[in-house]
């Protein structure tokens, strides 16, 4: 059974760069894309980008347009972790940001997700 | 970007009922939605892909219809298990998007 536990700072600074890290067990990294969503207080899920790592780091990746000059992700291989860097955090990246597997046959869903780390952006 | 638009946005309903939740795509994306039941303080988890296919070990009182730009998600004779926040997301085109989210709450 895969499972997913996102990791990384409950608070950043405005113009700060956000590392979070997600550690993927049941599952290695090279076998399905991974995705990071997130969510804003009242707000829907926001997809961030996909991301797909085999024998090396930078890997395979699509991102959100809203999001491609801040965003960059990367693996471990050997811890089994995919890491997001979202740079230049302002109060509207407030959110809880969660990671999730991709699955894609004929049609690209989401699961399992992890269980979500919550981001505050304040000084 | 694809909008997806839900609604209503909060639900009160009782035990027993029969609800629908609907998500309007502001252009075509076949059969490319997927539904999502999100707890308080739980991950989302998918309950159907592809408009109406039911994911492994969801309880057959959800069901899901639609094409094009119109889908339903319904919950029949509702359990105080389902009570929760419902989500479509379309998988048609990148950027991937979801719906606002439709909030059942017990009346």
């Amino acid at each position: 059974q895969v499972q997913l536990q996102e990791s990384g700072p409950g608070l950043v600074k405005p113009s700060e760069t956000l590392s979070l890290t997600c550690t993927v067990s049941g599952d290695s990294i090279s076998s399905y894309y991974w995705s990071w969503m997130r969510q804003s207080p009242g707000k829907g899920l926001e997809w961030l980008g996909n991301m797909y790592f085999s024998g090396t780091t930078s890997g395979t990746t699509n991102y959100n347009p809203s999001l491609k000059s801040r965003i960059t992700t990367s693996a471990d291989m050997s811890k089994n972790q995919v890491s997001l860097n979202l740079r230049s955090m302002t109060a509207a990246d407030t959110a809880v940001y969660y990671c999730a597997r991709v699955y894609s046959t004929s049609i690209t869903w989401f699961g399992p997700w992890g269980r979500g780390i919550r981001v505050t952006v304040s000084s | 970007d694809i909008q997806m638009t839900q609604s209503p946005s909060s639900l009160s309903a009782s035990v027993g009922d029969r609800v629908t939740i609907t998500c309007r795509a502001s252009e075509t994306i076949d059969n490319f939605l997927n539904w999502y039941q999100q707890k308080p303080g739980q991950a989302p988890e998918v309950l159907i892909v592809g408009a109406s296919s039911l994911q492994t070990g969801v309880p057959s009182r959800f069901s899901g219809s639609g094409s094009g730009t119109d889908f339903t998600l319904t919950i029949s004779n509702l359990q105080p298990e389902d009570f929760a926040t419902y989500s479509c997301q379309q998988s048609y085109k990148s950027p991937y998007t979801f719906g606002q989210g439709t909030k059942l709450e017990i009346k």
